[in-house]
């Protein structure tokens, strides 16, 4: 059984630029989820996919934005970047009808200069 | 609103001691309940889960949990801790957000095993 993976482990970008953050989800599972986690802090809720389409938002402005592909693959795609973006940001993969039980990848370290 | 406190930032126990973290949540609805484990740079391993059922879960690596209605609580708990238990713990609940389900997660309670 593949865990979830995600790609790049680290990145370094400049304030105003956009970035892609790419994870594949655990073998079987059909829901992603993104999370961001700033320094020092619990992980917080970005968004949720399902069949392709956005299933559940958090408290996130729009400049974030996702998608799911056939294969159940998703993106994370962040635009006009703020310093406050710099996190670690974390995928989770599950079932639909136990999208609670949510498994998690190693996450990638965004650093916004 | 849902939220998830765990009260103790940061906590030390000697090896072989026995640890009990602390989780209080708030939510309207019969809660689904998590622990999670993360090590430095590393991202979230379930250590177990609630979501009916025998309030007392066990779960992997020898921690266990115990789900209390009345106080809102679910405390993780291991009788013998190792030095590899060393990490940051999350508590967290499952939120239907609009049509999926969201992790609300506490603030995290870092423990320290001394030799």
């Amino acid at each position: 059984e593949t865990g979830v993976t995600q790609s790049p482990t680290h990145l370094i970008k400049t304030r105003g630029q956009q970035v892609t953050l790419r994870c594949s989800s655990q073998s079987g599972h059909n829901t992603v989820s993104w999370y961001q986690q700033a320094l020092g802090q619990g992980p917080q809720f970005i968004f949720q996919y399902y069949r392709e389409e956005e299933n559940g938002r958090g408290n996130f402005p729009p400049r974030f934005s996702g998608l799911q592909f056939p294969n159940y693959s998703s993106e994370l795609n962040v635009n006009a970047l703020e310093l406050d973006d710099s996190a670690l940001y974390l995928c989770a993969s599950s079932l639909v009808d136990r999208a609670a039980e949510q498994y998690f990848g190693p996450g990638t370290r965004l650093t916004v200069t | 609103a849902q939220s998830v406190t765990q009260p103790d930032i940061h906590i030390t126990v000697s090896e072989g001691a026995s640890l009990e973290l602390r989780c209080n949540y708030s939510y309207g609805a019969t809660p689904y309940l998590f622990w999670y484990v993360q090590s430095p740079g590393q991202g979230l391993q379930l250590l177990l889960k609630y979501f009916s059922g025998d309030t007392l879960v066990q779960g992997i690596k020898g921690f266990e949990a115990e789900f209390k209605r009345s106080q809102s609580s679910f405390n993780l708990r291991k009788p013998s801790v190792h030095w590899s238990d060393a990490a940051e713990y999350f508590c967290a609940v499952g939120s239907l957000n609009q049509a999926g389900t969201a992790l609300i997660f506490g603030k995290g309670t870092t423990l320290s095993v001394s030799s």
